[in-house]
């Protein structure tokens, strides 16, 4: 079964500075995809960011952005010039098919002023 | 309105109580998922339903019921609960033929089982 870790349980930064989350997983498969996911203190889950196991370009969405080691089974989220509105949960989640998202425990993120 | 809509927010009930989790999606999907989510642990899947069809059910008690009578609405039926059932349960919808298809979730119902 894939497993997902995510080995920071929580996290702070600096308002804009620059943070990285960790995310690995466990897979013997060679296509997959890859999210990331914030929870807000609203409690609704967002997407961040995707990634497609057979795309090498790593994926961008603004001030986010990943680090993904194929080799390595490892995808990192990147966030540039934090902000006050990210302080959130932070969920890596793995993907074979849409009926079997796997998620990570989460890293609660502040973003301090 | 758009999205995803879970209801009630909130819920305390007791172990002897009956109630409904009621989840309601306005994107067009063709799959919704029920996840429970508890501190400190990974979201667990509970169950997965594409077309109206059960294509997932991860080992969770009887005492959790869902049902999808079309594919806008799926509800978690609740009976007999136990403490430990007490967590953030989550409603997603998909488009399910889409590999990538993010999921989209609702709010979340807080349950507390007294």
């Amino acid at each position: 079964a894939q497993t997902v870790t995510q080995s920071q349980p929580e996290m702070s930064v600096q308002e804009a500075e620059t943070v990285t989350l960790s995310c690995t997983y466990d897979t013997s498969e060679s296509n997959y995809y890859l999210f990331w996911y914030k929870q807000p203190p609203s409690r609704q889950m967002i997407l961040v960011i995707r990634q497609e196991a057979y795309k090498q370009q790593n994926a961008t969405e603004n001030r986010f952005s990943v680090n993904f080691q194929k080799a390595a089974k490892s995808f990192s989220l990147k966030i540039s010039d934090s902000q006050l509105g990210d302080t959130a949960m932070y969920f890596c989640a793995f993907s074979l098919n849409n009926n079997d998202m796997r998620f990570g425990a989460g890293t609660r993120l502040t973003v301090k002023p | 309105e758009t999205g995803v809509t879970q209801t009630p927010r909130h819920l305390v009930m007791g172990m002897t109580n009956k109630k409904s989790l009621k989840c309601e999606q306005h994107l067009g999907h063709n799959a919704m998922y029920w996840y429970k989510q508890s501190a400190k642990k990974p979201l667990e899947l509970m169950f997965v339903y594409s077309l109206e069809e059960r294509v997932e059910n991860n080992s969770v008690p009887s005492r959790f019921s869902p049902e999808c009578p079309n594919s806008s609405h799926l509800f978690l039926h609740l009976h007999t609960l136990q403490p430990e059932d007490s967590a953030l349960y989550l409603c997603a919808s998909s488009q399910d033929e889409v590999p990538n298809s993010p999921l989209h979730f609702g709010n979340g119902t807080r349950l507390t089982v007294t």
